[in-house]
């Protein structure tokens, strides 16, 4: 069974950082393309970030907001992800889940990208003085 | 910026069939396939709909995605309605960039 567990989420202040763990297991991470999704209180959903897997290059693309400030990694010999989170501000408060990417497409040098697949139970952050 | 918009909440009798809507912002929504997740009261979302019209494994048929070109809209279809269905769904596409883009969101009411 695929799951994913989200961990290290906790009350920072404006400013501060934070390291999101989300430890995988049911399935070969390695080969897998991974993506952080938040969800502020009340919200919608937000894509954060995805990384993809080391044979594909293991790059990183951020949503706007984020870019600069959060850094998603791997540690394919741990099976967990990580999002490094800097400079927070209060408006990062939410929800946040990890999940596996369904495998794009690829063709003529084109992704074509399948959305989130399997989705874990989030962790809570919350950014406040 | 590419948008997605979804209707805030649509209700309908178990029973009986309701379609949700997608409606891109710009550019063709076939451009990049559809996803539809569903998020009931307290938990995670899962995946009901991918690549615009294929449903995962232990998904019922009764959930169907199409898209509309013409409208540049696509569409969740639940059919035959039951409570437990009652949840927020989303739709989610990419912009030209490849980012994820979710729908604001609908509730979907089952009374």
């Amino acid at each position: 069974e695929v799951q994913l567990v989200e961990s290290g989420g906790g009350l920072v202040k404006p400013g501060g950082s934070l390291r999101l763990s989300c430890a995988a297991s049911g399935f070969t991470f390695s080969n897998a393309w991974m993506s952080w999704v938040r969800q502020a209180p009340g919200k919608g959903l937000e894509w954060v970030g995805r990384i993809k897997s080391k044979t594909d290059g293991g790059t990183t693309d951020y949503a706007a907001p984020v870019k600069g400030r959060f850094t998603i990694s791997r540690d394919d010999s741990k099976n967990t992800l990580y999002l490094q989170m800097n400079s927070l501000k209060t408006e990062d408060t939410a929800v946040y889940y990890c999940t596996t990417d369904r495998v794009p497409g690829y063709s003529y040098g084109v992704y074509y990208y399948y959305g989130m697949d399997v989705w874990g139970q989030g962790t809570t952050v919350t950014v406040s003085s | 910026n590419f948008m997605l918009t979804q209707p805030h909440s649509v209700s309908e009798s178990p029973g009986k069939t309701v379609t949700i809507s997608c409606t891109g912002s710009s550019g063709s929504i076939a451009s990049n396939y559809v996803q539809w997740y569903q998020q009931r009261p307290g938990s995670a979302p899962t995946t009901v709909i991918y690549e615009d019209n294929q449903r995962p494994s232990g998904v019922p048929d009764r959930f169907s995605g199409s898209i509309d070109s013409s409208s540049n809209s696509a569409s969740l279809t639940i059919s035959g309605l039951k409570t437990e269905d009652e949840a927020d769904y989303y739709c989610q596409s990419y912009d030209s960039s490849n980012q994820g883009v979710f729908g604001g969101g609908t509730k979907l009411t089952v009374l």
